[in-house]
């Protein structure tokens, strides 16, 4: 069973602070990298995906990639109280299962 | 006005029934997916499919079952054999070729009455 982990949290910052949220994942050989995000009673929705090493930046969202240490993060700068979310983190397998599997996710609290 | 829909968006099992979850979307999109969200925990894999006619069951597949006649279309049915059904069921779309983005449609939330 390939595992995709996080911090269930949750994760508490204030208004206009940086929320740094982390993932790790089993499977050396993934190639996809995706973060989501779901707000309470609703579906997920895709905020970025990236497939190479280091960063990719889109707005106020940062994610960074280590294959190394197979690790993935997600930064939201300036967070703002709509950002309060489940975020999750979920892999696409290099072989195998043609599907993403996700980690059980990280609850962010943005404090007024 | 593309996109993926389910329903309904809420729906009563009674014990011993078999209910249909309905995933239909206008991407134009090769693969489907359904999955399973219990509270407080990720997404967990039923059943995928890549191509019509054809699909393969994922990590919880025991008690569903799916068919893929049409390219646009992949129901769900929860058969009288899950025995614990509860649950929020989100469907999912993708293209096939390059970066397998999948995009989520409204969900379903599934009670046993």
């Amino acid at each position: 069973q390939k595992e995709v982990e996080q911090n269930s949290g949750p994760l508490s910052v204030p208004e206009g602070a940086i929320a740094s949220l982390n993932c790790t994942y089993s499977d050396r050989g993934s190639q996809s990298f995706f973060w989501y995000r779901q707000y309470s009673g609703k579906s997920p929705e895709l905020i970025m995906f990236i497939y190479s090493n280091g960063d990719k930046e889109d707005g106020r969202f940062t994610a960074q990639l280590n294959k190394a240490s197979q690790y993935v993060s997600l930064l939201i700068r300036d967070s703002q109280p709509s950002d309060s979310a489940t975020y999750l983190c979920a892999v696409f397998p290099d072989t195998g299962r043609r599907a993403l599997t996700f980690g059980s996710g990280t609850r962010l609290q943005v404090q007024p | 006005d593309g996109g993926i829909t389910q329903s309904p968006k809420y729906l009563f099992r009674k014990e011993g029934q078999n209910v249909t979850l309905s995933c239909e979307q206008n991407l134009n999109h090769d693969a489907m997916y359904w999955y399973r969200q219990d509270p407080g925990q990720g997404l967990r894999l039923i059943y995928y499919s890549q191509i019509v006619n054809d699909f393969q069951k994922g990590d919880i597949a025991e008690g569903y079952s799916v068919s893929r006649e049409k390219k646009e279309s992949f129901p769900l049915t929860v058969t009288s054999a899950q025995k614990n059904p509860t649950a929020f069921y989100l469907c999912a779309s993708s293209i096939t070729k390059g970066l397998e983005t999948q995009y989520f449609g409204p969900g379903t939330r599934l009670l046993v009455l």
